[in-house]
C-alpha cells in the first residue's frame, strides 16, 4: 500500500489565491521530506527540501516565499503556493526517504494544480 | 537543475522485446537510482547502484554503471505491456537523499 500520500489529489483554483498541498508519511517519520514540480512530459524538477522543525531548504531559482513549506511534525510537510498564477499549474510529488535504507525513496501520488 | 540526460526520449517496442535506456549525468555520485513512473502518478524505486557497483540484476531489470563515462543503463528484458511507463533515472551526490532527476524515457510495450 501507500506509504506517502497527498492531499488533494487535484485542485483547480482562480489566479491570486492560495492553495495548500499536504504530505504525509504513513506509518513511519520522515524528518526530510521533498516538494518536486513535474511539468506535462518532463522530468521532476527538484523544489525544496522540507526539513522538520527547521526552515526549508529552496533550490536555485525557486521563489521561497511563493512556495511556501512548513514540516510542522515528523509525518507531515505542507506546500503552500501562494498567489497562484496559470504558470504555477503542474504536478507537485512530495517524497521521503524510505525507513529501511535512507538512500531511496517513497513519492506520493501527485496533485495536479490548475489555476483559472 | 537537471542532472543529465536519458535517451531515448521516446521508446516503442512489442511485447517481449527488451528495452534499454540509457542516462547521463554530470557530477560525481554516491548512487545512480531508477524509478518508473505511470501515466499521471507518483513515481516507484526498480533499483540502486552503488558508484563502486558495475552491473545489479533485479527481475527482469538489468542496470549498469560506467562511472568513467558518467554513464547508465537500464535493460528490462522480455518487455511487456503492463511495462508502459515513463522510466527516470536519478543521482544522489552525497548523503543528503537528495535526489537529482534524468530527464526521463517514455517507454511502449505494444501487445
Amino acid at each position: 500500500g501507500a506509504v506517502v500520500s497527498q492531499h488533494p489529489s487535484r485542485v483547480i483554483c482562480k489566479s491570486g489565491t492560495s492553495v495548500k498541498i499536504e504530505c504525509r508519511s504513513l506509518d513511519f517519520q520522515a524528518t526530510t521530506m521533498f516538494w518536486y514540480r513535474q511539468f506535462p512530459k518532463q522530468s521532476l524538477m527538484l523544489m525544496a527540501t522540507s526539513n522538520e522543525g527547521s526552515k526549508a531548504t529552496y533550490e536555485q531559482g525557486v521563489e521561497k516565499d511563493k512556495f511556501l513549506i512548513n514540516h510542522a511534525s515528523l509525518t507531515l510537510s505542507t506546500l503552500t503556493v501562494t498567489s497562484a498564477h496559470p504558470e504555477d499549474s503542474s504536478f507537485y510529488i512530495c517524497s521521503a526517504p524510505t525507513h529501511g535504507s535512507q538512500e531511496t525513496q517513497y513519492f506520493g501520488p501527485g496533485t495536479r494544480l490548475l489555476v483559472l | 537543475s537537471q542532472q543529465g540526460e536519458e535517451d531515448p526520449q521516446a521508446l516503442s517496442i512489442q511485447e517481449g522485446e527488451n528495452a534499454t535506456m540509457n542516462c547521463s549525468y554530470k557530477t560525481s555520485i554516491n548512487n545512480l537510482q531508477w524509478y518508473r513512473q505511470n501515466s499521471g502518478r507518483g513515481l516507484v524505486h526498480l533499483i540502486l547502484i552503488r558508484s563502486n557497483e558495475r552491473e545489479k540484476h533485479s527481475g527482469r531489470l538489468r542496470v549498469t554503471l560506467d562511472t568513467s563515462k558518467k554513464s547508465s543503463s537500464l535493460l528490462i528484458t522480455a518487455s511487456r505491456a503492463a511495462d508502459t511507463a515513463s522510466y527516470f533515472c536519478a543521482t544522489a551526490e552525497d548523503s543528503s537523499y537528495k535526489l537529482i532527476f534524468g530527464s526521463g524515457t517514455r517507454l511502449l510495450v505494444r501487445p
